[in-house]
């Protein structure tokens, strides 16, 4: 079945306690992105990656890192989580016309 | 960069209802999304559509990129319907931005 996994899904954590977030997927995409989502707000991109080894800072990149060593795991990295991080975070992949997402990882940082 | 907006923030219809949903956008862009989001939070794709007119189901969309704008419609509400409906589109240089979403409520 073709999917975006998102682990882990639900997270409460501490400031300043390193956390990362993997996200994989198996369709072989090229393009995989992070979002955050905050009420009022939408969702907004906080990192993007065009292939291997290739990411570009979407709209809200502070306090966040990627890596793209591999097509198909995207992870988000927070070296010092605070807690305006707090928030529903989410993963997708796509090839040309359409965006599949992960379901979700939900992060509150205490 | 460029600025989405959607509206109405807030629907509210009868089971059977016609809604239409806006998004405008305030520069060209290289594609434009629908999503749904349902109440369990799960993120699905509507409609790829640039331009023109597409249909799926009760579903379709319209957009008009010499006037930046895009329109969704949902015929014969379903309770199933219910959720946040998204529009995103591309600046061009891959960076997504995402409207802040209508919230659509069908009552039974």
């Amino acid at each position: 079945e073709a999917q975006v996994t998102q682990n882990p899904r639900y997270l409460i954590t501490v400031t300043g306690k390193k956390l990362t977030v993997t996200c994989s997927q198996n369709m072989n995409h090229e393009y995989m992105s992070w979002y955050r989502q905050d009420p009022g707000l939408g969702l907004r991109q906080i990192y993007y990656s065009m292939n291997v080894e290739v990411t570009d800072k979407g709209d809200v990149p502070e306090g966040y890192k990627v890596s793209r060593k591999e097509k198909r795991n995207f992870p988000l990295i927070l070296e010092s989580p605070s807690p305006n991080q707090t928030s529903l975070y989410f993963c997708a992949s796509s090839h040309q016309e359409t965006q599949y997402f992960g379901p979700g990882t939900r992060l509150l940082v205490l | 960069g460029i600025q989405v907006e959607q509206s109405p923030p807030d629907l509210i219809l009868q089971e059977g209802a016609n809604s239409t949903l806006r998004c405008n956008f305030s520069d060209s862009v290289n594609n434009l999304q629908w999503f749904h989001q349902n109440p369990w939070g799960q993120l699905i794709n509507l409609f790829y559509i640039p331009s023109g007119t597409k249909q799926n189901g009760r579903l379709s969309a319209t957009t008009v990129a010499t006037e930046r704008y895009s329109l969704l419609y949902i015929s014969s509400s379903q309770t199933t319907d219910s959720g946040v409906y998204f529009c995103a589109v591309d600046e061009g240089d891959d960076k997504i931005i995402f409207g802040k979403g209508t919230r659509l409520h069908i009552l039974p």
